[in-house]
């Protein structure tokens, strides 16, 4: 089986600053990996995702991340955040074989403040 | 383009009380379908997933049931709420293949008073 751990529940950054929101997983399987976003009352949106391939994988808004296997991290970063970001995030895992069922972390709620 | 409805939007309702929340995808035919809750501070958590009518596959045994009368219809049920059903419902749907991206729908809030 797979697990998500998003060690911060919490991050608060101020506008402009870089942002990394950290995404570490489990599993005795090969995964493809996934970063949402959910703003208030609202459905998740797709950021990233790392299939295969080149490990550096770049999303919408200016967000991107890179795939570690040898740490098993997905950590998410932005060189420059808006207001706009203020939303919660969520790493997730899946299998890269057989039916696809996402595993979510707990979510990490990014606070931007000006 | 596909498109994934929920409704209502909103709900409250008495503990004892019944539930059915509808989930509908347009544009798509034989999508996977999810339920999943949210609970206050917590992540996702798959309740329930299709591949096809009339299948459904169930993730955490509890209060809540399943069905998919339809192609494109996803339907969440419960006989009696429990104050632990409140939570934020939200249905995605991914096609079939290798790999498809989950598309979640609006979500429905749930309150169980």
């Amino acid at each position: 089986a797979q697990s998500v751990t998003q060690l911060d529940s919490q991050v608060p950054v101020f506008e402009e600053a870089p942002v990394e929101l950290r995404c570490n997983y489990s599993s005795s399987v090969s995964v493809y990996l996934f970063w949402y976003v959910q703003y208030p009352n609202q459905g998740l949106q797709l950021l990233l995702k790392y299939l295969s391939g080149s490990t550096l994988v770049k999303g919408i808004n200016g967000f991107e991340a890179e795939f570690n296997k040898s740490q098993t991290s997905f950590h998410l970063r932005k060189p420059s955040v808006h207001i706009s970001d203020t939303a919660e995030y969520f790493c997730a895992v899946s299998k890269n074989t057989g039916f696809q069922k996402l595993v979510f972390g707990t979510g990490t709620r990014l606070l931007v403040s000006p | 383009s596909q498109t994934i409805h929920q409704w209502p939007a909103t709900l409250v309702q008495p503990v004892g009380s019944p539930l059915s929340l509808e989930c509908t995808v347009e544009g798509t035919s034989n999508p996977n379908l999810y339920w999943y809750r949210q609970a206050a501070g917590r992540g996702l958590q798959l309740l329930f997933y299709s591949v096809g009518i009339g299948q459904i596959s169930s993730e955490v045994p509890q209060n809540l049931s399943a069905s998919r009368p339809q192609d494109r219809q996803f339907i969440l049920s419960s006989k009696k709420l429990l104050l632990s059903d409140s939570g934020f419902y939200l249905c995605a749907w991914t096609g079939t293949g290798p790999y498809n991206e989950q598309f979640f729908g609006p979500g429905t809030r749930l309150t169980v008073l």
